[in-house]
């Protein structure tokens, strides 16, 4: 129990575009999901939390206008990056809670290549 | 401002040893502290939850432990495998109403055959 996909696992795209990256959880409902982002060799940044049906918080310096995040139903988050540069080229990992939020798990990640 | 470090960076070892990998935070006012496992390009497997009534939780060949006061957590790996090379990333949920973790910097693990 307990799965979280992502959905793609890799995209490549042009730099101005906008790209969704779809973050599910398969067999729970998740009141919380999070959204983290990992440079290469570096450790996890927490970009944001959101959850379902509100707003999300954004953590310290990440730009709310350019990582639009929506969190629509318990299963299903997403994250837009708009206007994509190459500087938004990233590991992006998801995870999801229930119920207590006492542990978290994770999704597989998208990596994103901006050309 | 909750800081998670771990020590060492990288660490390469034959197959068979027993090896600690230590994670550090500055704060003790945590929930639970977690063990993850990440593979190159890859998302993340927890290894081990420990609760902080918890001071250590077991399984398999792994075994964490953790002291709060000191603010340490260590992973004790027994009887290495290749198949155990990854990088290792703990995490604590801080005490803070809110519900995001914060990882340590990881430490990066080859055993070699």
């Amino acid at each position: 129990g307990a799965v979280v996909s992502q959905h793609p696992s890799w995209v490549i795209c042009k730099s101005g575009t906008s790209v969704k990256i779809e973050c599910r959880s398969l067999d729970f409902q998740a009141t919380t999901m999070f959204w983290y982002r990992q440079f290469p060799k570096q450790s996890l940044m927490l970009m944001a939390t959101s959850n379902e049906g509100s707003k999300a918080t954004y953590e310290q310096g990440v730009e709310k206008d350019k990582f639009l995040i929506n969190h629509a139903s318990l299963t299903l988050s997403t994250l837009t990056v708009t206007s994509a540069h190459p500087e938004d080229s990233s590991f992006y990992i998801c995870s999801a809670s229930r119920g207590s939020v006492n542990e978290q798990f994770f999704g597989p990640g998208t990596r994103l290549t901006v050309l | 401002k909750q800081e998670v470090t771990q020590i060492p960076a990288a660490l390469s070892v034959p197959e068979g040893e027993n090896l600690v990998l230590n994670c550090s935070f500055t704060d003790s006012a945590i929930y639970n502290l977690q063990w993850f496992r990440q593979d190159p390009g890859k998302g993340l497997t927890s290894l081990l939850l420990i609760q902080s009534s918890q001071r250590e939780q077991t399984s398999g060949r792994l075994n964490a432990s953790l002291d709060k006061s000191s603010g340490r957590s260590t992973l004790y790996i027994a009887a290495s495998q290749p198949g155990d090379s990854a990088t290792y990333l703990c995490a604590v949920r801080p005490y803070t109403g809110t519900y995001k973790y914060i990882f340590g910097t990881g430490t990066r693990l080859k055993v070699l055959a």
